[in-house]
């Protein structure tokens, strides 16, 4: 049991590239969410989602798109990469709706 | 929108003496979660209060969820090194289930 699986681990990216941070839980959860955190701050929202198929914004959710096709993955993609983007993200499910939180390990993505 | 506010936002203490955080929001919340997260790691998830004035225990930890559904206190006795990190408190917003906002954190430093 797996639980929630991030990759990549680390990234450094250019100003202007694109790319799309993995995660997947094997729980069968149907809530799942991404959350940045920049250094000495607490975790903000980008987006979330209540099962495959349906998903919302949070409270930062320029510069970022995510999807969810299957109950299992949530991908975060960021288009046209900022250096205000450098934060670390974990993405984190949840067996309901105000359910505990279960993170993956994070990644941490550097725009230079 | 909603805002949760912790203090302080960061705590030294000689190992032994107690510790005490501080959850505040803007916005009556259905219930109160805490996280642990140690340097370098992810979020863990400790403890969900959910009723008006509940008082739980962990072992040295006790956690406090106000009358009014909008403040949460953690308090640890006897500190050990094993304590430090960054303890958040989160709460999904009172018919807002699926967001869940974080505390900024109180980093805690046990000095042996």
């Amino acid at each position: 049991n797996a639980g929630v699986t991030q990759t990549p681990k680390f990234r450094i990216l250019k100003i202007g590239q694109s790319m799309t941070l993995q995660c997947a839980q094997d729980m069968n959860h149907n809530y799942m969410y991404w959350y940045r955190q920049d250094p000495g701050m607490g975790l903000k929202l980008i987006y979330y989602s209540v099962g495959a198929g349906i998903t919302d914004k949070g409270e930062v959710p320029n510069g970022y798109n995510v999807s969810r096709s299957t109950t299992e993955d949530f991908p975060l993609r960021l288009e046209l990469a900022a250096p205000s983007q450098t934060s670390v993200y974990f993405c984190a499910s949840s067996y309901r709706a105000t359910g505990e939180l279960f993170f993956g390990e994070g990644s941490r993505l550097t725009v230079l | 929108g909603q805002q949760v506010m912790q203090i302080p936002q960061y705590q030294h203490v000689q190992e032994g003496e107690d510790f005490t955080t501080y959850c505040n929001s803007s916005t009556t919340l259905s219930n109160i979660q805490w996280y642990k997260q140690r340097p370098g790691g992810h979020p863990v998830f400790l403890i969900q209060l959910v009723k008006s004035g509940e008082v739980k225990k962990q072992k040295r930890l006790t956690f406090q969820f106000g009358e009014a559904k909008k403040n949460s206190s953690l308090h640890i006795t006897a500190t050990q090194t094993t304590d430090v990190g960054t303890y958040f408190c989160a709460g999904p917003e009172s018919g807002g289930y699926q967001k869940v906002t974080f505390g900024i954190g109180t980093k805690l430093q046990v000095i042996p």
